[in-house]
């Protein structure tokens, strides 16, 4: 299967800083990336859609502003947290989309999961 | 509400026994179901892939069913081993749609 890689893989930072996070689809190009947080017990949830060249869009109480998007190229997308605080700390997963032509139900998008960013702010 | 329900929330069996985990749906129309495992600190990983017209997939160990008519899938897991303590996610997604509808997930722990 598709391999997507993300770095790095555990940050610690001070409240006030900003750390980036980059996920990389690694034998495949991906129109589509998405970003997703994760608390603990809880399931993923979407916080912003990327496509390669363009804006992202961002999911409904996710600040754009706070966490910058940036998809330059079809492999790599990243994520920045700007001015980050203890409530930002969190496991941010991406996932890098291909489409597949499955014959019987019709094409459908594939996502491929990258293993997490483990973001601490003190 | 939640368009994916799991069930249980969480259980635990002993090494080398069977399980059946549960996963209900309403999203609607519905293009593919998928089952991911997601371990500790890790990102999920696909287990399998059913798309409407399919009803069992089977990867190894894991075999999972689709009645699309009830909206219910099932992840049965085989002869278990400790290595399959993690959550299993159920996820469904719509047609042409990218946005993905995940369950809370049940997190399984295997104990010798």
């Amino acid at each position: 299967g598709a391999v997507v890689s993300q770095h790095p893989s555990r940050v610690i930072c001070k409240s006030g800083t900003s750390v980036k996070i980059e996920c990389r689809s690694l034998d495949f190009q991906a129109t589509t990336m998405f970003w997703y947080r994760q608390f603990p017990k809880q399931s993923l949830m979407l916080m912003a859609t990327s496509n390669e060249g363009s804006k992202a869009t961002y999911e409904q109480g996710v600040e754009k502003d706070k966490f910058l998007i940036n998809h330059a190229s079809l492999t790599l997308s990243t994520l920045t947290v700007t001015s980050a605080h203890p409530e930002d700390s969190s496991f941010y997963i991406c996932s890098a989309s291909q489409v597949w032509d499955r014959g019987l139900g019709g094409d459908y998008n594939e996502q491929f999961f990258g293993p997490g960013t483990r973001l601490t702010v003190l | 509400k939640n368009q994916v329900e799991q069930s249980p929330q969480s259980l635990i069996i002993l090494e080398g026994k069977n399980c059946t985990l549960q996963c209900n749906y309403t999203v609607s129309p519905f293009s593919n179901l998928r089952w991911y495992k997601q371990d500790t600190g890790r990102g999920p990983v696909s287990l399998t892939i059913m798309t409407f017209s399919e009803n069992t997939k089977s990867n190894g160990r894991y075999t999972a069913t689709l009645d699309a008519d009830t909206k219910q899938s099932s992840l049965h897991i085989t002869a278990s081993q400790l290595s399959d303590s993690a959550s299993y996610i159920c996820v469904v997604s719509a047609p042409n749609d990218y946005k993905l509808s995940f369950g809370a997930g049940t997190t399984v722990t295997v104990r010798a």
